[in-house]
């Protein structure tokens, strides 16, 4: 079985772009959530989807937005980049919230 | 909001010998679950163990093993007969019984395993 897929690995934009990143589930998963990680503020709870609704959201700007489609397939945007959104995102997924949890090997962004 | 401290940024090991990894938690809430996950440099999250706050027993996993002190709000993993496969960053995880996937994390133990 497939484990969760992130693409791109990395990705390069400047301030003020947007950015699209996209996450696969495990096959069969319908929970996927989002994870920010950085050297300062370390790992931080973005988003959580189940069954194209979002369940829960973390502390972050609007800029940061989200969505399930109804394959379970994940992606989150972030608008208006700035330098410190530089950081690995992380997708994981699970079959139902509360089960256990996989995880992606994430997208490192790099806004210059 | 729940918080996750760890104490020590970087720890190292013999290979085979037995090391000590700390986690100390903050909650009001009284049904939770704890975690630990590595992260080798491949940067995907493994799980290593997993602990409901409900079960007085410690959890263990092959070689790993926690000792949680809910009163204390503890939860240290111990790492024996370590292997060079073992060295990654280790990250503490709280995740509340009652809100999804939400997992607080702590800082992280980088871990060195010394052949």
């Amino acid at each position: 079985k497939a484990g969760v897929t992130q693409t791109p690995r990395y990705l390069i934009k400047t301030r003020g772009q947007q950015v699209t990143l996209s996450c696969s589930p495990i096959s069969g998963h319908r929970s996927v959530s989002w994870y920010q990680q950085t050297p300062g503020q370390g790992l931080q709870f973005l988003f959580e989807y189940f069954s194209e609704t979002q369940r829960n959201k973390g502390n972050f700007p609007g800029r940061f937005s989200g969505r399930q489609f109804s394959n379970s397939r994940s992606e989150m945007n972030v608008s208006t980049l700035e330098l410190g959104d530089s950081a690995l995102y992380l997708c994981a997924s699970s079959s139902r919230p509360n089960e256990k949890l996989f995880f992606g090997s994430g997208t490192q962004l790099s806004v210059l | 909001a729940q918080t996750v401290t760890q104490s020590q940024p970087e720890m190292s090991v013999q290979e085979a010998e037995t090391v000590t990894l700390s986690c100390t938690y903050d909650t009001s809430e009284s049904d939770y679950y704890l975690f630990w996950y590595k992260q080798p440099p491949s940067r995907q999250m493994i799980l290593v163990i997993r602990q409901e706050a409900y079960k007085q027993q410690n959890a263990t996993e092959n070689r790993f093993s926690v000792n949680f002190q809910k009163a204390a709000k503890s939860f240290s993993l111990k790492i024996s007969d370590s292997q060079l496969g073992d060295a990654a960053m280790y990250f503490c995880a709280y995740r509340s019984a009652w809100v999804g996937n939400q997992f607080y994390f702590g800082t992280g133990t980088s871990l060195t395993v010394i052949p």
